[in-house]
């Protein structure tokens, strides 16, 4: 199966910081990458597809990059709202796994 | 926007089966993968498996390879998550989801508590 190592595992912010969020693949995944925000005692909210397309309704300060094994997610001025964890899913191939995930949290 | 709305909080013994279900509403599980997860307290996500009906495929993680079984109803709109041979480290939120064929998950259940206690 596919790891996917995310980094860090948590992070404090404040509002209106930049924050990126990374995503390390054990193999080559080409852009079969998810970004995932999950808030607590609810389920997750898909953000980003295929590394980088912005999933309709999610604001525009989300983005994503990467290619074949490192990707990264972006909140680039960070709202109160945001403050979560944030998972990445590989859909590469058989089993789907996810990260460990990344708890966003106010400093 | 779809909404998949999930079966109650269970409780069960150890060595004994449950059986989760699923309804879709403003959608339908057509030219999806119905696609089931859990999350164990305070944990990370884990994807259990997915069958996609109008491919009639089925996949499942190896951890749960035999003793859950993902099933669609009768409906387009309902489906079902079994797991056997239930252990307390089976206490967990499990959580419904449809997914694009590729697997892409665009709608999540509000989960399911399934608690494993003597």
């Amino acid at each position: 199966a596919i790891q996917l190592t995310q980094s860090p595992s948590s992070l404090s912010a404040s509002v209106g910081d930049r924050v990126t969020i990374t995503c390390r693949a054990s193999q080559g995944i080409t852009s079969a990458l998810a970004w995932y925000q999950q808030k607590p005692g609810k389920g997750p909210k898909l953000l980003i597809y295929d590394a980088s397309n912005l999933e309709s309704g999610v604001p525009s300060r989300f983005s994503g990059s990467g290619y074949v094994t490192d990707f990264t997610l972006t909140i680039s001025s960070l709202q109160p709202e945001d403050f979560a964890t944030y998972y990445c899913q590989q859909f590469n191939s058989y089993p789907l796994t996810f990260g460990g995930g990344t708890r966003v949290e106010i400093k | 926007q779809v909404q998949l709305v999930q079966s109650g909080a269970e409780v069960r013994k150890p060595g004994s089966s449950v059986k989760v279900s699923c309804q879709a509403s403003g959608g339908t599980f057509s030219n999806y993968a119905i696609t089931w997860l859990r999350q164990a307290p305070g944990q990370g996500l884990e994807w259990m498996g997915c069958i996609i009906p109008i491919l009639e495929t089925a996949h499942y993680a190896q951890n749960f390879q035999d003793r859950v079984t993902i099933t669609a109803g009768e409906s387009p709109s309902t489906a079902y998550m079994e797991l056997s041979s239930l252990r307390f480290d089976d206490t967990a939120l499990y959580y419904c989801a449809r997914a694009l064929t590729h697997g892409v998950i665009d709608s999540w259940g509000q989960g399911t508590l399934v608690t494993v206690s003597s």
